[in-house]
C-alpha cells in the first residue's frame, strides 16, 4: 500500500554519465523532498518541491537538478555522476508544511558510481 | 554543521530492558520528529512532538522545548526494536527536516 515509490531501487553507473531517479506518489501531497544518506552523516536535503514546477535547493544541491511537472512525480537528475554521489537516496512527502501530519519516506535508491 | 545531537550513537540492550535515546538541539524549534530506520533501510515516522509527551504502544517520546531536549523511550524492548532511531526538526519554511546522525539500537534475545 506504499503511497510513495522510488525507482530504481539499485543502480550502478559510470562516472560522467547522467542518471535520473524517480519518486512517485499516489497521496496527492504538495511537498516532496530528496535526501541523501551517507555514513557519518544524517540525511541531508538535496532539493525539495512545494508544488508543481516549484522547487528549491537544499544543503547539498551541487551536481543535482530536479523537476516536478506533475504532482505525483519528483525527478532527481545527476547531470554527470561522480563517485562522491555514491549514496542512498530517499524521497519523502508531506501533506502540510513543517510535516505537521508527518512524513512518508520512500524505500530508497542505492546508487553506486564507479 | 549538524545542529541535532543524538546520544548514544550505539546502544546494545537485552530483551526486556528499558531503553532511552536522547536528542539535543541548538536552535529554537516548534516541533521535533522521531523516525525509525529498519535494517532493510526503510524509514518510518514515529512521532511529531511540539510539547509534552506522546505514547504509541511501547514507545514514548518526550520533549522539553525550553531545555532543547527530547527523549525516546522503549519499554520492554524486543529484538524487533533493533533499528536506527533518528530525531529531526523542521529546518525550513517548506518543511525540510534537519536530521541527527541516528542511534543504532541492537536488542539481544
Amino acid at each position: 500500500d506504499a503511497g510513495i515509490t522510488q525507482s530504481p531501487r539499485h543502480k550502478v553507473t559510470e562516472t560522467g554519465t547522467p542518471v535520473t531517479l524517480r519518486c512517485h506518489q499516489t497521496e496527492n501531497h504538495r511537498y516532496m523532498y530528496w535526501y541523501r544518506q551517507d555514513p557519518g552523516h544524517g540525511l541531508r536535503l538535496i532539493h525539495y518541491s512545494y508544488g508543481v514546477k516549484d522547487t528549491d535547493k537544499g544543503e547539498v544541491s551541487d551536481g543535482y537538478s530536479v523537476s516536478r511537472s506533475k504532482t505525483e512525480d519528483f525527478l532527481l537528475t545527476l547531470e554527470s555522476a561522480t563517485s562522491s554521489q555514491t549514496s542512498v537516496y530517499f524521497c519523502a512527502i508531506s501533506e502540510l508544511p513543517r510535516g505537521d501530519l508527518g512524513y512518508t519516506f520512500g524505500s530508497g535508491t542505492r546508487l553506486t558510481v564507479v | 554543521k549538524n545542529e541535532v545531537e543524538q546520544s548514544p550513537q550505539n546502544l546494545t540492550a537485552q530483551e526486556g530492558e528499558f531503553i532511552t535515546i536522547n536528542c539535543s538541539y541548538s536552535v529554537g524549534i516548534s516541533a521535533l520528529h522521531w523516525l525509525q530506520q529498519h535494517p532493510g533501510g526503510g524509514i518510518v515516522s514515529l512521532f511529531m512532538l511540539s510539547s509534552g509527551k506522546k505514547k504509541h504502544g511501547r514507545l514514548i517520546a518526550t520533549i522539553n522545548i525550553q531545555e532543547k531536549h527530547s527523549s525516546l523511550h522503549i519499554t520492554a524492548s524486543h529484538p524487533r526494536d533493533s533499528a536506527v532511531y533518528i530525531c529531526a526538526w523542521v529546518g525550513g519554511s517548506q518543511g525540510n527536516l534537519i536530521f541527527g546522525k541516528g542511534t543504532k539500537l541492537s536488542v539481544k534475545p
